[in-house]
């Protein structure tokens, strides 16, 4: 079954402790992306990557580090988190960032004390 | 920066209707266009996606329409199911690799 897997779906944690939220997909997908939803601002991207060690920011990557060794993973790295990073993450990828249908994670919800 | 914007914000029909969610963008310059669904907690199930150089999709009693010029996009939802109740989001994607998602139509299909 083609799909786009996140974990953890649930964490809490505090402030400070560095957390990876990692992302995996079957699908052989080239493009991958991460983005945060919030209540009264949507969703927003953190990062994308076009490809294997291909990365760039997206509009909100403060925060945030990603990498991308292997095309099947795109982890979503947060060093030091803060309370203000808590927030509901997804991640998603398509075989084209410019005509592939987007498919996307069941979500992780990430509460930082 | 583009700037998308859903009307309306809510929505709710009884079962059977016909119904039309809006989308606009401010910067025509985008490579496709898509719609997608958000179920209450769970992720975005894409519904359709536009090409550029098209001006309407369809799947099923789904049908998405797209004006680049004008910088709007529209989705038809024929005959409605209280199983259609859900958030629709469009997200243009354009020339920054970006996908820009709008803030949602919360549509309810009362049976």
């Amino acid at each position: 079954e083609a799909q786009v897997t996140q974990n953890p779906r649930y964490l809490i944690t505090v402030t400070g402790k560095k957390l990876t939220v990692t992302c995996s997909q079957n699908m052989n997908h080239e493009y991958m992306s991460w983005y945060r939803q919030d209540p009264g601002l949507g969703l927003r991207q953190i990062y994308y990557s076009m490809n294997v060690e291909v990365t760039d920011k997206g509009d909100v990557p403060e925060g945030y580090k990603v990498s991308r060794k292997e095309k099947r993973n795109f982890p979503l790295i947060l060093e030091s988190p803060s309370p203000n990073q808590t927030s509901l993450y997804f991640c998603a990828s398509s075989r084209l960032w410019d005509t592939g249908e987007l498919f996307f994670g069941e979500g992780s919800r990430l509460t930082v004390l | 920066k583009q700037e998308v914007t859903q009307i309306p914000a809510a929505l709710s029909v009884p079962e059977g209707e016909n119904l039309v969610l809006n989308c606009s963008f401010t910067d025509s310059a985008i490579y496709n266009l898509q719609w997608f669904r958000q179920d209450p907690g769970k992720g975005l199930t894409s519904l359709l996606l536009i090409q550029s150089s098209q001006r309407e999709q369809t799947s099923g009693r789904l049908n998405a329409s797209l004006d680049k010029s004008s910088g709007r996009s529209t989705l038809y939802i024929a005959a409605s199911q209280p199983g259609d109740s859900a958030t629709y989001l469009c997200a243009p994607s354009g020339s920054a690799r970006q996908l820009t998602f709008g803030s949602g139509t919360q549509l309810t299909v009362l049976p």
